[in-house]
C-alpha cells in the first residue's frame, strides 16, 4: 500500500544551524507534498508544499526539494532559532484519491 | 485554519461507552477529515468525506462512525468496538480532495478511556 517513510525520527541542533528532514513514498502517482509544524499539544499548521511540477520551493528560511524520480523531498531548515523546535511531518498525496499519507515524523530540538 | 473548530478539547470515556468528537469549519470547504494520532506515530486517516451526504473509510475505520449530514459538519463516533481509542483526534479540512488542496487541521480532540 502508499507508504511514507520519514527521517530521522529526532534531530538536535545547534542555533543558527541548518536541519535537514528526508522523507521517501512509494506512490508514483502522489503529486501534492506539504510539510506540517506541530507544536506539543497544539495542531499541525502547514509550513510549505510542493507539487510534483516544480523540483524546489523557498520561503524565506525554509526550503522544500522533490527528486519524483527517486521518490523522495526534503525540507531544509535555514538558520534555525529555538522557536522552530517542534515535531514535523511530511506527507505525499495523489489527486486520485486526495488521500494524504504522513510520515512518521521528525522531532527537532534547536539548542541555544 | 482558525475556521475549524473541535469539541470537546479533552473527552474521557468509560469502557463499553460510546461517544461523538464534534467538528465543524466556516470556510465553505468542500472535503472533511478525521485523523487519529498516537505519540510518536504519524496521522492516520480514519474517514473522509468529499461532498455532503458521501463519506468513505480511510485507513483505520473500524470502530468509528461518521455522518455529513451538513456541509460545515462532521461528527465522528468512537464506538465501543474501537479496542484501543486513546488518542489524540484531528479533524482537517480542505477546499476539495479531488486537486489535493491544501488539508488545514482543527485544534484536536484528546480522548481518554477510563
Amino acid at each position: 500500500g502508499e507508504n511514507v517513510e520519514q527521517h530521522p525520527s529526532t534531530l538536535s541542533v545547534q542555533e543558527g544551524d541548518s536541519a535537514v528532514i528526508k522523507c521517501t513514498y512509494s506512490d508514483s502517482a502522489s503529486n501534492y507534498f506539504p510539510w506540517y509544524k506541530q507544536e506539543l499539544g497544539k495542531r499541525p499548521q502547514l509550513i510549505i508544499d510542493i507539487r510534483s511540477n516544480v523540483g524546489e520551493k523557498k520561503d524565506q528560511r525554509i526550503a522544500v526539494t522533490l527528486n519524483k524520480t527517486a521518490k523522495h523531498f526534503s525540507l531544509h531548515i535555514t538558520e534555525t532559532q529555538p522557536e522552530d523546535s517542534a515535531v514535523y511531518f511530511c506527507a505525499a498525496s495523489n489527486s486520485n484519491t486526495g488521500k494524504l499519507i504522513f510520515g512518521q515524523g521528525t522531532t527537532l530540538q534547536v539548542k541555544p | 485554519d482558525g475556521g475549524i473548530t473541535q469539541s470537546p478539547k479533552y473527552l474521557f470515556r468509560k469502557e463499553g461507552q460510546n461517544v461523538t468528537l464534534s467538528c465543524e469549519q466556516n470556510l465553505n470547504h468542500d472535503a472533511m477529515y478525521w485523523y487519529r494520532q498516537d505519540p510518536g506515530q504519524g496521522l492516520r486517516l480514519i474517514y473522509y468525506s468529499q461532498i455532503v451526504n458521501d463519506f468513505q473509510k480511510g485507513d483505520i475505520a473500524e470502530g468509528y462512525s461518521v455522518s455529513r449530514e451538513k456541509k460545515e459538519s462532521f461528527p465522528l463516533t468512537v464506538t465501543s468496538a474501537q479496542k484501543n481509542p486513546t488518542a489524540f483526534y484531528l479533524c482537517a479540512s480542505s477546499w476539495t480532495s479531488v486537486r489535493t488542496d491544501t488539508q488545514y487541521f482543527g485544534p484536536g480532540t484528546r480522548l481518554t478511556v477510563l
